[in-house]
């Protein structure tokens, strides 16, 4: 299994400003995602974080609104830019095994725009 | 396009009851089903992971199905107690995509 940590946990944020959140997973991983949970719904991929290449996002999301680096196999950033209420969500990190396609996430950062 | 959607959407029982949670997929093109619970305000616990060419997987009081013809899988969680109040999410590995759709959920409250 993978432990993965996220920083931070939760922040409160004015509109129009950015927030870096940043995973830890104790192990190498190939495959590492950003998911968003929005109050009161189930999780939406926002994009796939490759090691050493850019990231590949899903409809909907861009990398200006969500800069993602992945400069290592044990470490991912997602960045989320130019913020705003609607932005306000848990952002959830994750890795999936390999070998068994187990998929394993974080605690979650929770995300309050104001 | 895949989709996953769960059945009920929440769900409250007294404690002891035997309980199942479903869900359902459109294309049943999938590597694997696994489902997880989530804590209010927490991350994502994997319980089992059900690969596509398995009928079911056991866990100590946990047991889920999966029947790929009818794009359908269930929980079954035996003697519920209230520290199984969650929410309970499936998610399907997508063959075409290789990525993880989730459902909506189901939020149980198991009631002392």
């Amino acid at each position: 299994s993978a432990v993965i940590s996220q920083k931070p946990s939760r922040d409160i944020c004015q509109r129009g400003t950015s927030l870096t959140i940043q995973c830890q997973v104790d192990s190498q991983v190939t495959m590492m995602f950003w998911y968003r949970q929005q109050p009161g719904q189930s999780l939406t991929l926002i994009a796939t974080a490759n090691q050493g290449s850019e990231a590949t996002y899903e409809s909907g999301f861009v990398i200006d609104k969500f800069p993602i680096s992945r400069p290592n196999l044990t470490f991912s950033t997602l960045t989320v830019s130019n913020m705003s209420p609607e932005d306000s969500s848990i952002y959830l990190c994750s890795v999936r095994d390999r070998a068994q396609e187990t998929q394993y996430f974080g605690p979650g950062t929770r995300l309050l725009v104001l | 396009k895949q989709e996953v959607t769960q059945i009920p959407a929440a769900l409250s029982v007294p404690e002891g009851e035997n309980l199942v949670l479903n869900c359902s997929f459109t294309d049943s093109a999938i590597y694997n089903l696994q489902w997880f619970r989530q804590d209010p305000g927490k991350g994502l616990t994997s319980l089992l992971l059900i690969q596509s060419s398995q009928r079911e997987q056991t866990s100590g009081r946990l047991n889920a199905s999966l029947d790929k013809s009818s794009g359908r899988s269930t929980l079954y969680i035996a003697a519920s107690q209230p520290g199984d109040s969650a929410t309970y999410l499936c998610a399907v590995l997508t063959s075409g995509t290789y990525k993880y759709i989730f459902g909506t959920g189901t939020r149980l409250k198991v009631l002392a």
